[in-house]
Formats: structure tokens, sequence, C-alpha cells
């Protein structure tokens, strides 16, 4: 079974150009979670769908971070326009359903550097 | 909300010694506590899990994890390290079968010198 796909694996832009990732879940996982994780750190929830609903996107920086997931499958998330702070690794998981107990299967990331 | 703290950042061993990672959490309902191991340039990889039963969880290379309620922690063990297990270690929580958000730590930088 193909795990969680994500590309690209690694992106370096110029702040204030468009960024975009993207995710193609495990078949069959109808939840899609992407997070973003900063150096040293931990990952943080930026959105999670359920199909193709965004039913968490509260810690999702909406004036420049948009996301999409059309027909409850593969997923993309935009950053316009990019910002040095947005220098991360962004990670997209998902899960077979929405209980908490299934953890989550991750992608191998795309780690953005904003110069 | 839950939260999870991770009480040390570097872990140092040598190779053969045991080890124990430790995590806390807080929250105010009954949680599901995750380990997740992160090996250069990859992603997360779930390494084991409690979600009810016996306090005591196993992961297939050896590591165990101990949900312990009235401490509110979930340390990681393993008696003798390869150097192979040079990674970082996340715990993670969320709270129950109703909600699927899921909190991370800080993470543990484990190493372990030959």
């Amino acid at each position: 079974e193909a795990g969680v796909v994500q590309s690209p694996r690694y992106k370096i832009i110029e702040k204030k150009q468009p960024v975009a990732f993207w995710c193609n879940p495990i078949s069959g996982h109808n939840t899609l979670y992407w997070y973003r994780q900063n150096l040293g750190q931990g990952p943080e929830l930026l959105i999670r769908y359920e199909n193709e609903e965004a039913v968490d996107d509260s810690q999702l920086p909406k004036d420049r971070f948009s996301a999409e997931r059309l027909k409850g499958v593969d997923s993309t998330l935009k950053i316009q326009p990019a910002e040095l702070g947005d220098s991360a690794v962004y990670l997209c998981a998902s899960s077979p359903g929405q209980g908490g107990g299934y953890g989550y299967t991750f992608g191998s990331g795309t780690r953005l550097t904003v110069v | 909300a839950q939260s999870v703290t991770q009480l040390d950042s570097q872990v140092p061993v040598f190779e053969e010694a045991p080890v124990e990672l430790r995590c806390n959490y807080s929250s105010s309902v009954s949680v599901y506590l995750f380990w997740y191991v992160q090996y250069p340039n990859q992603g997360l990889q779930l390494l084991l899990k409690y979600l009810s039963g016996s306090t005591l969880v196993e992961s297939i290379n050896g590591f165990e994890a101990e949900f312990n309620k009235s401490q509110t922690s979930f340390h990681l063990r393993k008696p003798s390290v390869h150097i192979s297990d040079t990674a970082e270690y996340f715990c993670a929580v969320s709270e129950g079968p109703n909600n699927n958000d899921m909190r991370f730590g800080a993470g543990t930088r484990l190493t372990v010198k030959p």
C-alpha cells in the first residue's frame, strides 16, 4: 500500500512569491491533515479535512494561507505571498476515520525555505 | 484543550545503554497517547499508542511506554539502544474517541553514540 505522498520534497522561494504543496493521502482515508513543523519543534495543526469539508481551520493564517481538498482525496496547501517566517516543513497526514485512536500516517513533508 | 510536555529536548546515550524519554500531558478528559519517531528528512512514523486496557504498550523494535494516569505521564523506554535508534521522538495526545485533533510535544532528540 502506498503511503501518504507529498510533493515537492523541497522548495526554495523568494519572499512575497506564491507556493503550493500537494498531498495524496492513503486510499480510503477520509481524514486529512496539514501540519507545520518549525525547526526544533513538534508539528502544529493547520487544517483538518473530513472528506472534502474543512472541519478545523482555526490555526490556518487565512490572510495568506489557503487549502482545498476537491473530491475528498488529494489536497493542496497554498501560501500567497510567502514570508520569511513561513520557512518550515509542511507535513500532510491522513487517518481512516474521525476517531482519535487511529493515529496518523504522515508523508515525508515539504521543506520550504523562504529567502 | 490537551497539551504535551516533553521534558528533555536532547538525550545522548551510549549504545546498549537503557534510555527513557519523558512525556507528560494535560487534559480534562480521557486521552489517547502516542509516540512517533522521525528520522532525518523523513515524516513521522507511529511507534506505539495507548488507547485503553493494559497500561504498558510495546513496539516491534523494543520500545515500550507506560501510561500513568495519576502522574499524567507516558514515558518511552528501551532497555538497550542501538545506533539506528538515533532520531527525533515526539509524544502526542488526542482526547479520546470523539476528538481527532492530536497535539504534539516539542520532541526529544535521541542520539546514540558508539
